[in-house]
């Protein structure tokens, strides 16, 4: 089946730091792949996708590169702010749409 | 864009009593959703697909006796914890599909004393 393998936490940074969450994945065929991140208080929100391999999904200064080959989907910004203190969840998408996660991230960022 | 209202967001219950929860798309009609569990520091998973005017279908595991998901509308969809017990404390999270993108609820967190 599929499944999705996420770094451990809790991740906790300096503001301007360099954040990089590796991400793996096991699927049948071709899913397409998700970060989705929680802020606190609030439900899960899109924060990137991509849908076939060699895609590069970026938003609010993330980027995650669908990696076939190596079957990863790493989350990286290059300059974290103390609003990107979040979980951040890891996700592929099945033929069926159905969603399997990643045990989440949970990344502090101190001012 | 499209809003999924999930209620209530935290309820603390008593041992052998049920339930509900309810999860409505807003500006949206959601003809799939989908019900989360969540357990501490785990990852989501999936309970259940609810399909507008026709049964749920549970994943493997779950009791749907248990678990009673009704989806009667094209806006609502509900989860009943029956006779709800001490392990079914968990963080229970809606979703709706929508132009091949997710919309979540904001999560019900539920504590069974």
């Amino acid at each position: 089946g599929n499944s999705v393998t996420q770094m451990e936490g809790p991740v906790t940074l300096s503001e301007e730091a360099f954040l990089t969450i590796n991400c793996t994945y096991t699927a049948t065929g071709y899913p397409s792949l998700f970060w989705y991140v929680q802020y606190p208080g609030e439900g899960l929100q899109l924060l990137l996708k991509a849908t076939k391999a060699d895609d590069k999904g970026s938003n609010k200064g993330f980027e995650a590169t669908y990696r076939k080959e190596t079957t990863s989907f790493h989350l990286e910004k290059g300059s974290v702010q103390v609003s990107d203190s979040a979980v951040y969840f890891c996700a592929l998408s099945d033929r069926d749409y159905k969603l399997s996660f990643g045990a989440g991230t949970t990344v502090t960022v101190r001012a | 864009g499209a809003v999924v209202s999930q209620h209530p967001s935290r309820v603390i219950c008593k041992s052998g009593t049920s339930v509900k929860i309810e999860c409505r798309s807003l500006d949206f009609q959601a003809t799939t959703m989908f019900w989360y569990r969540q357990f501490p520091k785990q990852s989501l998973m999936l309970m259940a697909t609810s399909n507008e005017g026709s049964k749920a279908t549970y994943e493997q595991g779950v009791e749907k006796d248990k678990f009673l998901i009704n989806h009667a509308s094209l806006t609502l969809s509900t989860l009943t914890v029956t006779s709800a017990h001490p392990e079914d404390s968990s963080f229970y999270i809606c979703s709706a599909s929508l132009g091949g993108g997710y919309t979540f609820g904001s999560g019900t967190r539920l504590t069974v004393v």
